[in-house]
């Protein structure tokens, strides 16, 4: 039972190169999350999904995409990097809203 | 505008000693209080959590404190101990499916260091 798996878990990418980052999960849990963590920031909510098929945004979506189109996976894409979107990615995933959320290891994610 | 707010933003504690952690929140509409536990390199893992329909929870050295007429919540860590070094996240959020409040809001995170 691997629970929430990020892949990859290290990338460095140059500016204005795109890349997929993928989140599965083995839990059937209906909600996903995508969060970005930076020094002093704490954890900031770049898109949600409440089900398959289905993606909103959160705090701070702007540069990112993403897919639902599997229940148990979670794609979040940068088309054109840039250096501000150098950051720690955490994919989570909840069974329903209002409970436990659980973390992958996270992908450290360098733009240069 | 924050739905969290979080402090302090680090904490030395001696060995021993207690830790305390405090955050305030925004919107009554929450009603599930967690608290995660994050050690480099490692994502976030959660450690305890309260509802609103008790006023504290204790597990093992960790105790939550909730008062929901100032709408605050404090994590108190009892007999700190060097393993506790983390960085802690207090979080609120809402079971209620049909309103975007039923995400996470994170606070901005304390950063626990607990001397030996």
């Amino acid at each position: 039972n691997a629970g929430v798996t990020q892949t990859p878990k290290f990338r460095v990418l140059k500016t204005g190169q795109s890349m997929t980052l993928l989140c599965a999960q083995d839990m059937n849990h209906e909600y996903m999350y995508w969060y970005r963590q930076d020094p002093g920031m704490g954890l900031r909510l770049i898109h949600y999904s409440v089900g398959e098929g289905t993606t909103a945004k959160g705090e701070v979506p702007d540069g990112y995409n993403v897919s639902r189109l599997k229940k148990q996976n979670f794609l979040l894409g940068l088309e054109s990097a840039a250096p501000s979107q150098t950051s720690v990615y955490f994919c989570a995933t909840s069974l329903l809203s209002g409970t436990e959320a659980f973390f992958g290891q996270g992908t450290r994610l360098t733009v240069v | 505008q924050q739905q969290v707010k979080q402090s302090p933003q680090s904490l030395i504690v001696q060995k021993g000693g207690i830790s305390i952690i405090n955050c305030a929140y925004e919107n009554t509409a929450f009603d599930y209080f967690p608290w995660y536990q994050q050690f480099p390199g490692k994502g976030p893992a959660l450690l305890i959590a309260i509802r609103p329909d008790v006023s504290e929870k204790k597990e093992g050295r960790f105790t939550i404190s909730f008062n929901k007429s100032a709408k605050q919540f404090s994590l108190h860590i009892m007999d700190s101990q060097p393993g506790d070094s983390a960085t802690y996240f207090c979080a609120a959020t809402s079971d209620d499916r049909g309103s975007t409040l039923g995400r996470l809001y994170f606070g901005r995170g304390t950063q626990l260091t607990v001397w030996p």
